[in-house]
C-alpha cells in the first residue's frame, strides 16, 4: 500500500495568517491525489482533486499543488470557519489511502 | 443538490452481521461509482471498498475482504455494505461518498466529491 504522510500534525495560526500543509506519497503517484476538511462530528469535505483542481464551491482562499510524491495544500487567508483538520489522499492505486491528518488550531 | 444518506448502524457483538445502507439523491445514480470509507473514533480515515458505476469490479480494503460485501440497487438508488464476521476494529462511523467524475474508469481508484454525514457501528460484547 501507498504510505500518505503528512506534515506537521498539527498548526496554531491565526485568522488573516497564510498556512501550508504538506503530504508525501511513499511513491510517485502522479497527481492521483485529494485534500479533504474534516470539522468535529461532521463528514470530510472534499476541497481539491487531482492535485489541484478546486472542487466546485469551494472558497479559493485553498489551493493545491505538486505533483509525484509531493504535495501540499495551502490557505491564502485563514478564516474562522477553517479550523479544522486536514486529510490528503492518493487515489493512483488500490487501496486509496489517507494521510494521518493535520489538525489547524487558532493561535 | 447531491444527498448522501447512511442507517443501519447500531451495536453488534464480535462475529456479528450489519447491513449499512446509504440513499442517493440529486444526481445520476446509475452514472457513479459509490464507496464506504470508514473512520475509528479519534482517528484517520480507511478506505472501505468501492463499486464503480458499471458495477463490473467490486473494489475492496484487505481488511475487510472475504467479510464485507458492497452492492447497489439502480432502482432505490442505494448503496449498500453486508457486514459479517464483525470484530472490534470494525469500530467506526461508516460513511458513503459518490465518485467525482460519471462514468469513471476504476482502473485507478476514482476521486469523491460528495459524502455523507455518516452511520456509527459498535462492535463490542
Amino acid at each position: 500500500d501507498i504510505q500518505m504522510t503528512q506534515s506537521p500534525s498539527s498548526l496554531s495560526a491565526s485568522v488573516g495568517d497564510r498556512v501550508t500543509i504538506t503530504c508525501r506519497a511513499s511513491r510517485d503517484i502522479s497527481n492521483y491525489l485529494a485534500w479533504f476538511q474534516q470539522k468535529p462530528g461532521k463528514a470530510p469535505k472534499s476541497l481539491i482533486y487531482d492535485g489541484s483542481n478546486l472542487q466546485s464551491g469551494v472558497s479559493s482562499r485553498f489551493s493545491g499543488s505538486g505533483t509525484g510524491t509531493d504535495f501540499s495544500l495551502t490557505i491564502s487567508s485563514l478564516q474562522t470557519e477553517d479550523f479544522a483538520t486536514y486529510f490528503c489522499q492518493q487515489y493512483d492505486s488500490y487501496p486509496p489511502t489517507f494521510g494521518q491528518g493535520t489538525r489547524l488550531e487558532i493561535k | 443538490q447531491v444527498q448522501l444518506v447512511e442507517s443501519g448502524g447500531g451495536v453488534v457483538h464480535p462475529g456479528g452481521s450489519l447491513r449499512l445502507t446509504c440513499v442517493a439523491s440529486g444526481f445520476t445514480f446509475s452514472s457513479h461509482g459509490m464507496h464506504w470509507v470508514r473512520q475509528a473514533p479519534g482517528r484517520g480515515l480507511e478506505w472501505v471498498a468501492l463499486v464503480p458505476f458499471d458495477g463490473s469490479h467490486k473494489y475492496y480494503a484487505d481488511s475487510v475482504k472475504g467479510r464485507f460485501t458492497i452492492s447497489r440497487d439502480l432502482y432505490k438508488s442505494t448503496v449498500s455494505l453486508q457486514m459479517n464476521s464483525l470484530r472490534p476494529d470494525d469500530t467506526a462511523v461508516y460513511y458513503c461518498a459518490k465518485d467525482l467524475l460519471a462514468f469513471a474508469s476504476a482502473q485507478h481508484p476514482p476521486a469523491t466529491d460528495s459524502w455523507g454525514q455518516g452511520t456509527l457501528v459498535t462492535v463490542s460484547s
